[in-house]
């Protein structure tokens, strides 16, 4: 059974960090790219960031460039979101995804995590 | 970006009728189109990748059609789990973005 777990969320001052861990389990994680996918409360669905499989390669959102960065530990079967200079706009339930591409350049997300809640205020 | 529009923001409609939902695209997504369910509390589930096909363990009552700007998303006959929202997904460029989101109620 695919389980992906995160954790990591809680609340933070504007202008503050926090890192986001993903446990992935149940499928070969080496192999698959990684992504992360927000929510803010109420809204509707915002893809965050991707990772390739082997790490190498990353896709931002326009809104989180140079802010957040994303990373993987394929020893660990687990992913990261590094996000820095928080604001207000980032308060959100971040959810880890699986992206599958099948052969093409863009994922689609066939497996979701039960998400980890990022509140900024002050 | 490419952006998605979902109508309409919120259907009502009674068990056992037919839902359907439309998912318009700013430009030609090709059939790289997909759709999800989501319940209160819980993540997204993927429902239909590339515009048509079910993924796996979706009933189905649960189909999708189009190309191109204009999708579909048909449930045959609504069962009393399927009240929820649903967004589609375009993965024909990026970043890839999802519509705003549709609320089926019961009505």
């Amino acid at each position: 059974e695919v389980q992906l777990l995160e954790s990591g969320g809680g609340l933070v001052h504007p202008g503050g960090s926090l890192r986001l861990s993903c446990a992935a389990s149940g499928f070969t994680f080496s192999s698959s790219a990684m992504n992360w996918v927000r929510q803010a409360p109420g809204k509707g669905l915002e893809w965050v960031s991707d990772v390739t499989a082997g790490g190498g390669n990353t896709h931002y959102a326009d809104s989180v460039k140079g802010r957040f960065t994303i990373s993987r530990d394929n020893s660990k079967n687990t992913l990261y979101l590094q996000m820095n200079s928080l604001g207000a706009d980032d308060t959100a339930v971040y959810y880890c995804a699986r992206g599958k591409r099948d052969g093409y350049n863009l994922p689609y997300f066939d497996y979701w995590g039960q998400g980890t809640l990022v509140i900024v205020s002050s | 970006e490419i952006v998605l529009t979902q109508s309409p923001a919120t259907l009502s409609l009674s068990p056992g009728e037919r839902a359907t939902l439309s998912c318009r695209a700013s430009q030609s997504v090709s059939s790289y189109l997909a759709w999800y369910q989501q319940k209160p509390g819980q993540p997204p589930r993927l429902l239909i990748r590339d515009a048509s096909n079910r993924a796996t363990g979706i009933p189905a009552r649960f189909s999708g059609s189009g190309s191109g700007t204009d999708f579909t998303l048909t449930i045959s006959s609504l069962e009393p789990e399927d009240f929820a929202v649903y967004f589609c997904q375009q993965r024909s460029s990026w970043p890839p973005t999802f519509g705003g989101g549709t609320e089926v109620e019961i009505k």
